[in-house]
């Protein structure tokens, strides 16, 4: 597609739900990664993938948080037993080259745990 | 890792005048400096980037500068003009690296 695509844009969950979140990264893209964007604070990474391998997951803030890009496409970013603290904007960005450099923001999801 | 500080939070200005942002970062080894505009429910957008081997780049009415000494860098607004008005974040990293270290941000509003 022409951008980044995430679904959905907004998403209210109970505490303790189980989420899913899903990027679209621009067709041809090998870089992916997830960002958290807490509200009035600049994004904060989570995870990074070149095609399927998840290279550095270092950003995860719990092993509730759980990524996957199986087929070196799409994304889905899970958060298992949702707290209030993971209310923010969740953030896809991809990129052709390996590495950060030059990469293409989608809009975002709004997560909210209430 | 990278502390990447950014001033000021807010910034008003009128329509015409110029606007300057400025950020601090503390890892040495980060050659690479992205600056990105956010607009309300959209995801941020890159409006200008500048590598550690030059000290100054422009693009029309956009300006960054580099002091790779004092490890800070500005972004330089002439002319605003109202849709100027957004929310900025710096940003820094080794490129190639796995992640960009953003600052907090500046919301930007151009009063006509």
């Amino acid at each position: 597609g022409a951008g980044v695509s995430q679904s959905p844009r907004y998403k209210v969950a109970k505490r303790g739900q189980d989420v899913a979140l899903r990027c679209d990264p621009i067709s041809g893209h090998v870089s992916l990664f997830w960002y958290q964007q807490a509200l009035g604070q600049g994004p904060e990474f989570l995870t990074y993938f070149q095609n399927e391998a998840q290279l550095d997951k270092s950003g995860l803030p719990s092993d509730r948080f759980f990524a996957e890009r199986p087929e070196g496409s799409v994304s889905t970013l899970k958060i298992q037993r949702t707290q209030q603290e993971d209310s923010a904007v969740y953030l896809c960005a991809s990129s052709s080259r390996q590495g950060s450099s030059g990469y293409t923001f989608g809009s975002g999801t709004r997560l909210t745990v209430v | 890792g990278e502390n990447v500080e950014q001033h000021p939070s807010t910034l008003s200005v009128q329509e015409g005048d110029s606007a300057v942002i400025k950020c601090t970062y503390s890892d040495s080894a980060s050659n690479y400096f992205p600056w990105y505009k956010q607009e309300l429910g959209k995801g941020p957008q890159l409006i200008i980037d500048i590598r550690s081997n030059v000290g100054e780049k422009k693009d029309q009415r956009i300006a960054v500068t580099l002091n790779k000494t004092a490890k800070h860098f500005s972004l330089h607004i002439t002319e605003t003009q109202p849709e100027d008005s957004a929310v900025y974040f710096c940003a820094a990293i080794v490129e190639w690296g796995n992640q960009f270290y953003f600052g907090t941000g500046t919301s930007l509003t151009v009063i006509p």
